[in-house]
């Protein structure tokens, strides 16, 4: 079983829409998750840090639940600009002192017009 | 402030050839990854360095080797080339202290490596 899984995608949604993403990982001493963004050929950006609380970035919310080990991002009215690869990250096993990362394969985004 | 850089940004070698490919950061970041790309799989480390003048190996080091020259640099290098090495290859930093539980990492634009 992956560390952190994600379903690939892609998930093709009209301009406007609201679109959700999940992620589960393994490890339940994972201290740290994120989300972070890859555009075609290019590096993944830090998109949003996810807080046991919920957190909210504009028309990005991000939610994570401890207890079953899954993280969501849900985007609301969705841009053309949105289309991206969206990776699930979370700090690795026994990672307190090399701060290593665990990425999921990602979910590819499209936005059609 | 470039942030990450990664040289060459292309690169074909032949089975067996070896190279390194180049990172450098200008965020005085403590922390520096390498890591490799391949449709399906995600991201996998390859090695990582904590702190200046420490190396460790992540998931798939095998076959690569690397230097962290100094602070700001941190290499990895192909002895001999195989076909499974063709790869994007990306290196990261992060100000990541011991003990911290919190880790953005800081990526460079990529080496799109390919082994014939």
């Amino acid at each position: 079983r992956k560390e952190v899984e994600q379903d690939p995608g892609p998930f093709n949604v009209p301009e406007g829409a609201t679109v959700a993403f999940n992620c589960t990982y393994s490890n339940s001493a994972s201290q740290s998750f994120f989300w972070y963004r890859q555009d075609c050929r290019k590096e993944p950006k830090l998109l949003m840090s996810v807080y046991s609380s919920g957190n909210e970035d504009g028309r990005f919310t991000a939610q994570l639940n401890r207890a079953s080990q899954y993280i969501s991002l849900l985007i609301r009215d969705s841009k053309l600009s949105d289309s991206a690869t969206y990776l699930c990250v979370v700090n690795g096993a026994q990672s307190g002192n090399t701060g290593k990362l665990i990425f999921g394969q990602g979910t590819t985004l499209q936005v059609k017009p | 402030n470039a942030g990450v850089t990664q040289t060459p940004k292309f690169q074909v070698l032949k089975t067996g050839q070896s190279m390194t490919l180049q990172c450098a950061q200008d965020m005085n970041h403590n922390s520096m990854y390498w890591y490799r790309q391949d449709p399906g799989m995600g991201l996998r480390l390859i090695y990582y360095s904590a702190s200046e003048g420490t190396t460790d190996k992540g998931e798939v080091p095998n076959g690569y080797n690397v230097s962290r020259l100094n602070k700001r640099e941190f290499s990895l290098r192909l002895e001999s080339a195989a076909p499974s090495q063709t790869s994007v290859y990306f290196c990261a930093s992060s100000e990541f202290l011991a003990g911290a539980t919190y880790n953005e990492q800081f990526f460079g634009p990529g080496t799109r490596l390919t082994v014939l």
